[in-house]
């Protein structure tokens, strides 16, 4: 029972660099989304894909790019990372043949922008 | 718009008590779902309960219940009994309105420590 897996659980970048955290789901949800916690700040949403072949910005965006490469895996990409970015990121999908709508998250990726 | 509030940062609980986390709401929605996870110390986000709007019953999960006033749009979290294991992170959250029912609003979380 994987579940949702996130990959890397660390990493150091310097600013300016690129990367790219990978996040696949064994669950068959259709929705996947990605969040970046920050201290007293909670959960916040970065992107969301609520199907294959779509993507949806949440509420900050900003500096990140996102692709639904198939159904199991949602990718995060920083393109020019910057220390704002040090943050810990979250994905997840959602069991959304219920009503209940549950998301089930990953791990979890520690990043840090010197 | 739709707001999740946790008004305690912190709580102190002693091991075998019982001890309530307040969640409240402001959502103008007939229909709408209320969560809470537990974030522990190593990091991930585990899914504890839910309760649906029209759900005529209190949600319970062994030991976690959750006291659902919706006149009051309030949803705590009641851990009895608690534990040591207890000590993490809580979160409330709720199911966005509905054409956007996949998203989900967040609290800012309490923060609960278990006393032995």
């Amino acid at each position: 029972n994987a579940g949702v897996t996130q990959t890397p659980k660390f990493q150091v970048l310097k600013t300016g660099q690129s990367m790219t955290l990978q996040c696949a789901q064994d669950m068959n949800h259709n929705s996947m989304y990605w969040y970046r916690q920050d201290p007293g700040m909670g959960l916040r949403l970065i992107y969301y894909s609520a199907s294959e072949g779509t993507t949806d910005k949440g509420e900050v965006p900003n500096g990140y790019n996102v692709s639904r490469l198939n159904k199991r895996e949602f990718s995060l990409r920083l393109e020019s990372a910057a220390p704002s970015q040090t943050s810990v990121y979250f994905c997840a999908s959602l069991q959304d043949a219920l009503a209940k709508n549950i998301q089930y998250f990953g791990a979890g990726t520690r990043l840090s922008v010197l | 718009a739709q707001k999740i509030t946790q008004t305690q940062p912190g709580m102190f609980v002693q091991e075998k008590e019982a001890v309530t986390l307040d969640c409240t709401y402001d959502t103008s929605d007939q229909s709408y779902g209320l969560f809470w996870y537990k974030q522990p110390s190593s990091g991930e986000m585990i899914f504890l309960i839910y309760q649906g709007s029209y759900d005529e019953q209190n949600a319970t999960e062994g030991r976690y219940s959750l006291n659902f006033q919706k006149a009051r749009k309030s949803a705590n979290l009641v851990i009895s009994a608690s534990q040591l294991g207890d000590s993490a992170m809580y979160f409330c959250a709720m199911r966005g309105r509905a054409g956007n029912n996949r998203k989900l609003i967040w609290g800012l979380g309490t923060s609960l420590a278990v006393n032995p």
